[in-house]
């Protein structure tokens, strides 16, 4: 496989239920990425990951939970939503931190929180 | 004021025509300028990088970027209904993560 891959595609949940998000890329980059995407807004970064390290949480609710175990997995562990965090969540994975060269993106989980 | 503003659309045009796409932004130190380009339930991929200002052309698809005015474009000759997605511009100053605008929905009709 290529590319950045996310599971699952699609996510019902209740808002007392805990699920994970799974993002794995094959690119041999050093950064990692959780980004949100709701209607008609622009990409919110959630948290950066380089060389398995946190290095920036945009002020994110306790109830997303991000875990990089290594430079080609990156996990968002959910607990407690809110129906107002459903949305398009995105993995993605670059070369540098600062992503200046672009990002790769995967598909994204759609999330519904209900 | 919003760090990057861009126009949501939709932008309907005929196939064949020519697209302007464009974005503002607010920093004067941002450097580095992308567009990426987003299908209907798929991820954002990377069509255009550039640095600083001036030109860069890759086929149909044309950046654009004029520092002074803070105003960035991607321009798309003889547009086909494959182009009908979504457009984002992404700036970043170079020390830190990009900023993205909220897309401007494109829609080429046959």
């Amino acid at each position: 496989e290529t590319g950045v891959t996310q599971t699952p595609r699609h996510l019902v949940m209740g808002m007392t239920n805990k699920k994970s998000l799974k993002c794995e890329q094959h690119l041999g980059h050093n950064a990692m990425y959780w980004y949100k995407q709701s209607a008609k807004k622009p990409l919110e970064l959630m948290f950066v990951y380089s060389l398995e390290e946190r290095v920036e949480n945009n002020s994110v609710p306790s109830r997303f939970s991000p875990e990089c175990p290594n430079s080609s997995h990156l996990f968002l562990h959910l607990h407690t939503l809110q129906p107002e965090d459903s949305a398009l969540y995105l993995c993605a994975s670059s070369q540098t931190p600062t992503g200046i060269y672009g990002y790769t993106f995967g598909s994204g989980t759609r999330l519904t929180v209900v | 004021q919003k760090e990057v503003e861009q126009d949501p659309g939709p932008l309907s045009v005929p196939e064949g025509a020519i697209v302007s796409l464009n974005c503002t932004y607010s920093n004067s130190a941002f450097q580095y300028f992308m567009w990426y380009r987003q299908y209907s339930r798929k991820g954002p991929e990377l069509l255009m990088y550039t640095y600083s200002s001036g030109n860069k052309e890759d086929g149909r698809f044309t950046a654009q970027v004029d520092k002074s005015s803070k105003y960035i474009s991607l321009f798309i000759r003889d547009s086909q209904p494959s182009d009908s997605a979504t457009y984002l511009c992404a700036v970043s100053g170079g020390s830190y993560i990009p900023t993205f605008g909220r897309g401007t929905s494109l829609i080429v009709h046959p």
